[in-house]
């Protein structure tokens, strides 16, 4: 099955710097990858996925960035609010191929911006 | 759309007692999926089912667990008897069964056993 790897556990940044969270996959068949958010007492809530053809995608202050040869995918969040304070997940399809089969999640990475 | 809803938010229970979780899915959406999220072991598939028909059990951890879907709208998760370790909180995703499509999940149950 798949494994997926996040780092670091923990990211404490100042307000109006840039974060960046890394994960790295197992399977080379996987072809999505979601980023999700968790608040305090909610369940995860997706904020952007991109598909294996494409290396970027954007969504104002979010990015994700594909790199299907080494098999890592990072999460990019610039110009950090303290809204953005949370715990993030990256995650890859649990089957092989595009996750109708459940997913697997990295261990989550807190983020904190510091004000 | 309300989204997936669960029930109860929290529950608190004394060991060997008997624990249901409910879940309702998002309308239309047909394949469903339950987590356990614990600090030491994080996000874990437990169980999924598609057009109500469970597929893939194998992350169930013991027989004192089992799920159900009698219908499109509706799943539970069971714990007989439960144990101090199940403590946990449970989450509950739908979606689309097809590729590439989102998991939405519920806002959890927090289980603790005593």
């Amino acid at each position: 099955g798949e494994n997926v790897e996040q780092h670091p556990s923990t990211l404490s940044v100042q307000e109006g710097d840039s974060a960046v969270i890394k994960c790295t996959y197992s399977d080379s068949a996987s072809n999505y990858f979601p980023w999700y958010k968790q608040e305090l007492g909610k369940g995860p809530q997706l904020i952007i996925d991109i598909r294996s053809n494409v290396g970027e995608k954007k969504d104002q202050r979010i990015a994700v960035t594909l790199n299907k040869t080494a098999k890592h995918f990072s999460l990019h969040i610039t110009e950090t609010q303290p809204e953005d304070s949370a715990v993030y997940f990256c995650a890859a399809p649990s089957d092989s191929g595009g996750g109708a089969d459940g997913l697997t999640f990295g261990k989550g990475t807190h983020l904190i911006i510091q004000p | 759309d309300a989204g997936v809803i669960q029930s109860p938010r929290h529950e608190v229970t004394e060991m060997g007692q008997e624990v249901t979780l409910r879940c309702k899915p998002i309308s239309g959406h047909n394949s469903l999926f339950w987590y356990r999220q614990t600090m030491m072991r994080g996000l874990e598939l437990l169980i999924y089912f598609n057009n109500n028909v469970p597929i893939d059990d194998s992350g169930m951890p013991e027989d004192r667990f089992s799920a159900k879907m009698p219908n499109a709208s509706f799943s539970t998760l069971k714990i007989q008897p439960s144990e101090p370790r199940d403590s946990a909180v449970y989450f509950c995703a739908s979606s689309l069964a097809s590729y590439n499509s989102p998991l939405h999940f519920g806002n959890g149950t927090r289980l603790t056993v005593t």
